[in-house]
């Protein structure tokens, strides 16, 4: 089965610096990888997704890379804002409906 | 260590009966989470639970309740069920007050298939 290795587990950075979070994948089929966001008693929440066919897309500050060849995909936040602390979530998906999750980032940004 | 343990892992039902799934979050684990995932879709959030009180509400049908026990156990109950509940059903839990530790943890889900 499909599995996501999802580093670090922890990061913390100051505010106005930029963060990124790698993740990689083992099933070559997977084609659709989304980043989830969850703060504190919430729900995890879409943030942004990329499928198979986009190598990079972007949305204001968050970005996210995908490298099919090497199976590793990347979120990445620019301009760092406390609020921007929480827990990230990458997964990815196949046309099957299976989605397998990595373990998470927790993202600390210091005034 | 034990993980968050769903049940069952596979459910078959006809149209207009009535589901019942089970998740068992890690122990001291105090929050649980519901989410739906269709075929190649994403999850999607559905209920969640801190301390056995409904913390937050997503798309969840109204066909649908859930509840948290003492024993942090929860139960998503459906009923009159159709054919597009037809998905798998994560259950995820964590410690809320310690979550920057510990984030949360996914069950393998229960594929509810209804015919």
């Amino acid at each position: 089965g499909e599995n996501v290795e999802q580093h670090p587990s922890t990061l913390s950075v100051q505010e106005g610096d930029s963060a990124v979070i790698k993740c990689t994948y083992s099933d070559s089929a997977s084609n659709y990888f989304p980043w989830y966001k969850q703060e504190l008693g919430k729900r995890p929440q879409l943030i942004i997704d990329i499928r198979s066919n986009v190598g990079e897309k972007k949305d204001q500050r968050i970005a996210v890379t995908l490298n099919k060849t090497a199976k590793h995909f990347s979120l990445h936040i620019t301009e760092t804002q406390p609020e921007d602390s929480a827990v990230y979530f990458c997964a990815a998906s196949t046309n099957a409906g299976k989605s397998t999750f990595g373990d998470g980032t927790t993202l600390t940004v210091k005034p | 260590a034990a993980g968050v343990i769903q049940s069952p892992r596979h459910l078959i039902k006809e149209k207009r009966e009535t589901a019942t799934l089970k998740c068992y979050p890690i122990p001291r684990h105090d929050t649980v989470y519901w989410y739906q995932q269709g075929p190649g879709q994403d999850p999607q959030f559905l209920i969640s639970f801190y301390e056995k009180m409904q913390s937050d509400k997503g798309s969840i049908p109204d066909r649908f309740s859930a509840q948290q026990f003492s024993d942090y156990h929860s139960e998503l109950n459906m009923s009159s069920l159709e054919l597009g509940d037809s998905a798998l059903y994560f259950c995820a839990s964590s410690y809320a007050l310690r979550y920057r530790e510990y984030g949360y943890t996914f069950g393998s889900g229960t594929r509810l298939t209804v015919v």
